[in-house]
């Protein structure tokens, strides 16, 4: 199964929100509730920021909330700053066949 | 705080293997599901295979499965991946991760620093 589908880039200015996409199928995120973000700083390994999408683990901040609306989930970051710039991926549980999928992968800039 | 400790990667040549450990400490380690996650040079996260917290079920994602076999010792808080087979595009670091529960693999809170694993002749 090919993996999500997440922009390449977004950008955004300190204080400002952004969102990022993942686009799954009707097999992955359109049937289950079992979507994660991660964020991943070069050279470091992911943190989970979302789980279940929408569920934030302790100590992340509420600056970071998730959402999904068919077979699409989103991240939004809100006041962004210089901090959050970084790699962002999704990924979906997607059945008992293909089991676990991630998207690509979104770097996000903070100008 | 809670440690996860990745160790054996190295450099192998096409066909061979390599047993990749993760050390746990400072948590239940038998109660809670394990994945391998790995990312390739430069790429993105790819799944690779999950145990749950007793051992008793295992997941593969189709580009590993028959090649490579989780197990976990629960006694000795470590958890394994042996890779047979091994092919260029295995290349990667390989992360184990902790989920959230004995079963809960989808989403992964505890993350190990990471061990590079190089399949070149």
């Amino acid at each position: 199964q090919s993996a999500l589908t997440q922009p390449a880039s977004v950008s955004g200015s300190p204080g400002q929100s952004i969102t990022i996409s993942c686009t799954g199928t009707s097999s992955d995120i359109g049937s289950y509730n079992l979507v994660s973000w991660y964020q991943q700083h070069p050279g470091k390994a992911p943190k989970l920021m979302i789980c279940e999408g929408n569920k934030r683990p302790s100590g992340v901040s509420n600056r970071f909330s998730g959402s999904k609306s068919g077979n699409t989930a989103s991240l939004t970051i809100s006041g962004l700053q210089a901090e959050d710039e970084a790699d962002y991926y999704c990924s979906s549980y997607a059945g008992s066949s293909t089991l676990m999928i991630f998207g690509g992968g979104t770097k996000l800039t903070v100008l | 705080e809670v440690q996860l400790l990745e160790s054996g990667g190295g450099l192998v040549q096409p066909g061979g293997s390599l047993r990749l450990s993760c050390a746990a400490s400072r948590f239940s380690f038998s109660s809670y599901a394990m994945s391998w996650v790995r990312q390739a040079p430069g790429r993105g996260l790819e799944w690779v295979s999950a145990i749950i917290g007793s051992g008793g079920t295992t997941y593969y994602a189709d580009s590993v499965k028959g090649r490579f076999t989780i197990s976990r010792d629960n006694s000795n808080n470590t958890l394994f991946l042996q890779m047979n087979s091994l092919r260029a595009d295995d290349t990667a670091v390989y992360y184990c991760a902790r989920g959230l529960n004995f079963y809960y693999y989808y989403a992964m809170e505890v993350w190990g620093q990471g061990t590079t694993v190089t399949v070149s002749s």
